[in-house]
């Protein structure tokens, strides 16, 4: 109940192409669903992060779609450039206690072709 | 400028021979947690800190040791390593457990 199921595993777009990257849950007290980005050799840094109280954040290129009665939410990257091609993972946590940890998925390669 | 700091980023070390890397964080955050990233893997918890003194495990935590003896810092132990721990170590703070978590550059730590 505690996994976060991520997909692809990864993932070739054509630059300007539109890169989808979709997770699901299974623990209906999670409230936070963070993207994290991780460029080889560093640590992943958070992109974007959505609650269950909206069903779409858009910042820039990124937007996340969120469908609470699926327990599925999803990345999209419009117009998807060279510069985005990193390893994305989508993560999950609860409020409080342990239930605050932050459960990963196993992340996504994405690269974006020139 | 707020960051999260560890020690050392690349460690190569034989079988059985103790070590620990270190983990700073200067935001004064609640949270810390220590992951292990394998490939197809993802990141995996080791151990967690919900405040000083409070530790707990993760999902992988066979093999390893933490302590959180001041707010700041959050090191890592590996009593008497094994090859199977040959990974790359991320250790990570955030305000609260369901918020922003900020990640240090990584260890890469081989074991022979």
């Amino acid at each position: 109940q505690q996994q976060v199921k991520q997909s692809p595993q990864s993932l070739i777009v054509q630059k300007g192409g539109i890169s989808i990257i979709n997770c699901a849950y299974e623990n209906t007290a999670f409230d936070y669903f963070p993207w994290y980005q991780q460029f080889p050799g560093k640590g992943p840094a958070l992109l974007i992060a959505i609650r269950p109280d909206v069903s779409e954040k858009k910042e820039g290129r990124f937007t996340i779609s969120f469908n609470k009665s699926a327990k599925q939410f999803s990345l999209h990257i419009m117009d998807s450039q060279p510069g985005d091609s990193a390893t994305y993972f989508c993560a999950a946590s609860a409020r409080g206690g342990s239930q605050g940890n932050l459960i990963f998925g196993k992340g996504t390669k994405l690269s974006v072709k020139p | 400028e707020a960051q999260v700091t560890q020690n050392p980023r690349y460690l190569i070390t034989v079988t059985g021979k103790k070590l620990t890397v270190t983990c700073s964080q200067n935001m004064n955050h609640e949270y810390m947690s220590w992951y292990r990233q394998d490939p197809g893997l993802g990141l995996r918890q080791i151990y967690y800190s919900m405040n000083v003194e409070v530790t707990d495990k993760g999902d992988v935590p066979e093999g390893y040791k933490v302590s959180r003896k001041e707010k700041r810092n959050f090191p890592l132990i590996l009593e008497s390593p094994s090859p199977n721990q040959t990974s790359l170590y991320f250790c990570a703070s955030s305000w609260r457990g369901n918020t922003e978590a900020f990640f240090g550059q990584g260890t890469r730590l081989t074991v022979v």
